[in-house]
C-alpha cells in the first residue's frame, strides 16, 4: 500500500536560511511523488514533480526535490528562505494505479527575520 | 478554462441533514478525486473515479457516497450528516495516471 510520512509537523527557519522538509515514502509500485503548497485560506499548489528520469527535480520558487530509491525519500529543499515561503508543505504519491494521490500529513513552515 | 470547480464555499448543516458537494472540471479529465483535509492529518482520499460510471473508495470512504454520469461532474453525497465530518472538502481532477492532480478552492462544511 502506498503511504507518505513526513517528519517534522513543523519547521522554523530564519529569512536567507536553507530550508529542508523531509517525506519518506513506501510504494508497492514505482512511485511517483509531488510536493504541494498552501498558503493560509488558499487551495493547494504543485511544486514540484517526480514521475521518471532525472532524480533531481526542480520546482516553482526555488525549491528542488532530490528522489532516492535506496533511501524511500523525496526531501524538498530550498538554498535561501524567503518570508512568502511561510506555508504548509505536503508530500504525496500516487496510488497504484497512478489515479489519485496519498497525502502525508503536512510540515508548516515559518520564516522568520 | 475555470479548471476545478466546487459549490458551495461554506455550508453549515444540522446532525443528520444531507447535502451534496458539488465538483465539475472542464479539462476533460478522466481521474476525478475527493479529498477531506484535518488539521494535523493532512489532505485523505475519500472516494475517486477513473471515468464516467467508474468511483472506487479512498482511504476513508465511510459516510460519503459518489457517482459519475459525465465526465465533468463528481459530487460528492453526504446522507446523515455528522459532526465528525466537519472539514475542508476538496474535489481535484487529472488527466493522465501518475500525473499531477488540479485542485478545486474547496468547500468549508461545519456540521453542528
Amino acid at each position: 500500500a502506498q503511504s507518505v510520512t513526513q517528519l517534522g509537523s513543523h519547521v522554523s527557519v530564519s529569512e536567507g536560511a536553507l530550508v529542508l522538509l523531509r517525506c519518506n515514502y513506501s510504494s508497492s509500485v514505482p512511485p511517483y511523488l509531488f510536493w504541494y503548497v498552501q498558503y493560509p485560506n488558499q487551495g493547494l499548489q504543485l511544486l514540484l514533480k517526480y514521475t521518471t528520469g532525472a532524480t533531481l527535480v526542480k520546482g516553482i520558487n526555488g525549491f528542488e526535490a532530490e528522489f532516492k530509491k535506496s533511501e524511500t525519500s523525496f526531501h524538498l529543499t530550498k538554498p535561501s528562505a524567503h518570508m512568502s515561503d511561510a506555508a504548509e508543505y505536503f508530500c504525496a504519491v500516487s496510488n497504484q494505479a497512478g489515479t489519485a494521490l496519498i497525502f502525508g500529513k503536512g510540515t508548516t513552515l515559518s520564516v522568520s527575520s | 478554462n475555470a479548471g476545478v470547480t466546487q459549490t458551495p464555499k461554506f455550508q453549515v448543516l444540522k446532525t443528520g441533514q444531507s447535502m451534496t458537494l458539488q465538483c465539475a472540471q472542464d479539462m476533460n479529465h478522466e481521474y476525478m478525486s475527493w479529498y477531506r483535509q484535518d488539521p494535523g492529518m493532512g489532505l485523505r482520499l475519500i472516494h475517486y473515479s477513473v471515468g464516467a460510471g467508474i468511483t472506487d473508495q479512498g482511504e476513508v470512504p465511510n459516510g460519503y457516497n459518489v457517482s459519475r454520469s459525465t465526465t465533468e461532474d463528481f459530487p460528492l453525497r453526504l446522507l446523515s450528516a455528522a459532526p465528525s465530518q466537519t472539514s475542508v472538502y476538496f474535489c481535484a481532477s487529472s488527466g493522465v495516471a501518475g500525473n499531477e492532480q488540479f485542485f478545486g478552492p474547496g468547500t468549508r462544511l461545519t456540521v453542528l
